[in-house]
């Protein structure tokens, strides 16, 4: 199993800024995923973080506005840059487990842009 | 592209009450999962499954993939089982977290 910490678990930021937002896992993983989830929307997957290598961006989101960092085996980070109202959502960082292909999900980062 | 739709949308029923939740997709899928988020955001995995059914304390899923449908069952509901009921499907040839295709999710409601 594996146990990650999110954080912040939520937010309110003015228009035009940027948050980052961490997530730590208590297990060495090869890939984590990032995932926003808009108000009464199904989650979608904004990128698969690689340890060592540039994160994988899906259809839609690009690298200047959700930067990832992934320093190493337990750690990443996503900052969500520029922010506009549109970008109020729910931000979830997952592992999935190594030989299980069960799911692990953080706290979740709710984020509310005026 | 894979479709994965939940039904109802919204439910509330009373304690003690049978509950069930389905998942349709649209395309042939190699297994799915049943997630539950709770109203902070934070989501729990309940179920991965490929066929047949599994049961997990009051829970039951079961799956059919030749007919493309998952239920997720919840029996003697519970206050404490409000939430968020999320299928998520994988691709037909398998893949990482990276392929899933998520529904929307029930919004499950039980009143005391």
């Amino acid at each position: 199993s594996a146990v990650i910490s999110q954080k912040p678990s939520r937010d309110i930021c003015q228009r035009g800024t940027s948050l980052t937002i961490q997530c730590q896992v208590d297990s060495q993983v090869t890939m984590m995923f990032w995932y926003r989830q808009q108000p009464g929307q199904s989650l979608t997957l904004i990128a698969t973080a690689n340890q060592g290598s540039e994160a994988t961006y899906e259809s839609g989101f690009v690298i200047d506005k959700f930067p990832i960092s992934r320093p190493n085996l337990t750690f990443s980070t996503l900052t969500v840059s520029n922010m506009s109202p549109e970008d109020s959502s729910i931000y979830l960082c997952s592992v999935e487990g190594l030989n299980t292909g069960e799911l692990f999900f953080g706290e979740g980062s709710r984020l509310t842009v005026l | 592209k894979n479709e994965v739709e939940q039904s109802p949308q919204n439910l509330t029923a009373q304690e003690g009450e049978f509950i069930t939740i389905n998942c349709s997709y649209s395309v042939g899928i190699s297994a799915l999962h049943w997630l539950q988020q709770h109203p902070g955001g934070g989501i729990v995995s309940l179920f991965m499954l490929s066929s047949g059914k599994k049961k997990h304390g009051r829970l039951i899923a079961t799956i059919n993939i030749q007919e493309k449908h998952s239920s997720l069952h919840i029996t003697a509901s519970h206050p404490r089982d409000s939430a968020v009921y999320i299928c998520a499907g994988y691709g037909a040839s398998g893949g990482g977290a990276d392929g899933l295709t998520f529904g929307k999710g029930t919004h499950l409601i039980i009143q005391p």
